[in-house]
């Protein structure tokens, strides 16, 4: 079955940075786009980033652009999201989950939390 | 970048009676390939999002048959036909048709 397990969250300072990662089995992870998607405490979900099932095209939302960096490892089976220069406004659950036209599973989730 | 809007935000729904969310696009989700790439999740309290219907009107896996999905172009509607206690939750749709992905807002379901 598919799993996809998220790990990396944790608390940071603003300007600081993290790395998460999404372990993923159960599908031939090579063949898939894999996106990050997150959403703050209470409030709705928002796309953050796609990357091709190759890692040769990658895609980000504006409010991430610049700061946040998608990459995958096929020979791990693994999604990563490289996260610098955090604001407050970063605070939230992150999910990873499979696919280009549909995200048909995600993960449980990693807590980021961005304060002093 | 195309805009996601749903409506109601929330809805109150006795079990057994049913319910239907709207969803509409910024611009058509037709691609040239023939598919309308609007998806549907519920994300239950406490989980991560699972996902409903896809490409307008395909329940995924495992879905009841009380969920369907219709539209075209911009407009698109989740029905519930018969609502049960464990279809509390919040509801998005969400368009893969260009990148960025977008969602709607959330739909919050609840039951009387």
């Amino acid at each position: 079955q598919v799993q996809l397990v998220e790990s990396g969250g944790g608390v940071v300072q603003p300007g600081g940075s993290l790395r998460l990662s999404c372990a993923a089995s159960g599908f031939t992870f090579s063949s898939y786009g894999m996106l990050w998607v997150r959403q703050a405490s209470g409030k709705g979900l928002e796309w953050v980033a796609h990357v091709r099932s190759d890692g040769s095209s990658k895609y980000y939302a504006d409010s991430v652009k610049g700061r946040f960096t998608i990459s995958r490892d096929n020979s791990k089976n693994t999604l990563y999201l490289q996260m610098d220069s955090l604001r407050p406004e970063d605070t939230a659950v992150y999910y990873c989950a499979k696919g280009r036209w549909l995200a048909d599973y995600w993960g449980q989730g990693t807590l980021v939390t961005v304060s002093s | 970048d195309i805009v996601m809007t749903q409506t109601p935000l929330s809805l109150s729904v006795t079990p057994g009676q049913p319910a239907s969310i709207s969803c509409k696009s910024s611009q058509s989700l037709l691609h040239t390939d023939g598919k309308t790439y609007l998806s549907w999740y519920l994300q239950k309290p406490g989980q991560s999002p699972q996902v409903l219907i896809y490409e307008v009107s395909n329940r995924f896996s495992g879905v009841p048959d009380r969920f369907s999905g219709s539209g075209s172009g911009t407009d698109f509607t989740l029905k519930i036909s018969r609502v049960e206690a464990e279809d509390v939750g919040v509801y998005y749709c969400m368009q893969t048709l260009q990148l960025p992905d977008s969602f709607g807002q959330g739909t919050k379901l609840e039951i009387k």
